[in-house]
């Protein structure tokens, strides 16, 4: 069976501080790999979604960044992290066809800047 | 632009009872409807998907519907159980496309 995990679970980090965040995924080849960002009381906003290693897709121009080195593994990143970037961070995989999957979610990133 | 909405007000419903929840969207021809449930700090997780040419879709005691005329679908719990208490998120999808929108979601209590 599939597997996602993601971690850290939280995470609290200055202004101006680097970020990492990392997603792997197991039993599956290939998937389609998806980071968002929940803010309280409203829904799920895409960031970055990767079709294949290296390819990568971004939704919303911000100082994040997402990267694909491996095919079951997906990095959101940023250099200089602001106030402004916290919230509850979800990466997900769904299967390498278009439109008709569903996707399966990690249990997220708790990010707070401080 | 686009537009998905859930009811922010969280309903609360005896156990027993059936829960109804709507999402309604503008602007947006869906080809794929989806509804997940989420816990306080975990992910989504899918319950189900119905197409724009099905009316209806049931598993267990959940069923949906989908009405492409009213843009709306209405998601059903019947027999609800106070385990059945999350948020629920309704997300549309369109073919072809990986960018799936999601709803902010209707939180949902079942009393005992």
């Amino acid at each position: 069976s599939q597997t996602i995990h993601q971690w850290p679970a939280t995470l609290v980090q200055p202004v101006g501080s680097p970020l990492s965040l990392e997603c792997t995924v197991e039993g599956t080849s290939n998937p389609n790999l998806y980071w968002y960002r929940q803010a309280a009381g409203r829904g799920l906003q895409l960031l970055f979604y990767s079709v294949g290693i290296g390819q990568i897709s971004s939704e919303v121009p911000q100082n994040l960044s997402a990267s694909r080195p491996q095919d079951r593994q997906f990095i959101l990143s940023s250099k200089k992290l602001l106030l402004s970037d916290s919230g509850f961070y979800l990466c997900a995989w769904s299967r390498p066809d278009r439109g008709n999957q569903p996707q399966h979610f990690g249990d997220g990133t708790r990010l707070s800047i401080l | 632009s686009q537009k998905i909405e859930q009811n922010s007000e969280a309903l609360n419903i005896q156990e027993g009872k059936t829960a109804t929840l709507t999402c309604n969207y503008t602007n947006y021809s869906p080809a794929y409807l989806q509804w997940y449930r989420q816990d306080p700090g975990r992910g989504p997780v899918f319950l189900l998907l119905i197409r724009e040419n099905e009316k209806e879709k049931r598993k267990e005691r959940l069923k949906v519907t989908f009405d492409t005329t009213l843009k709306q679908s209405l998601f059903h719990i019947t027999a609800s159980q106070p385990a059945d208490s999350a948020t629920y998120l309704c997300a549309l999808d369109s073919t072809g496309g990986f960018k799936t929108i999601f709803g902010a979601g209707t939180r949902l209590f079942v009393k005992a």
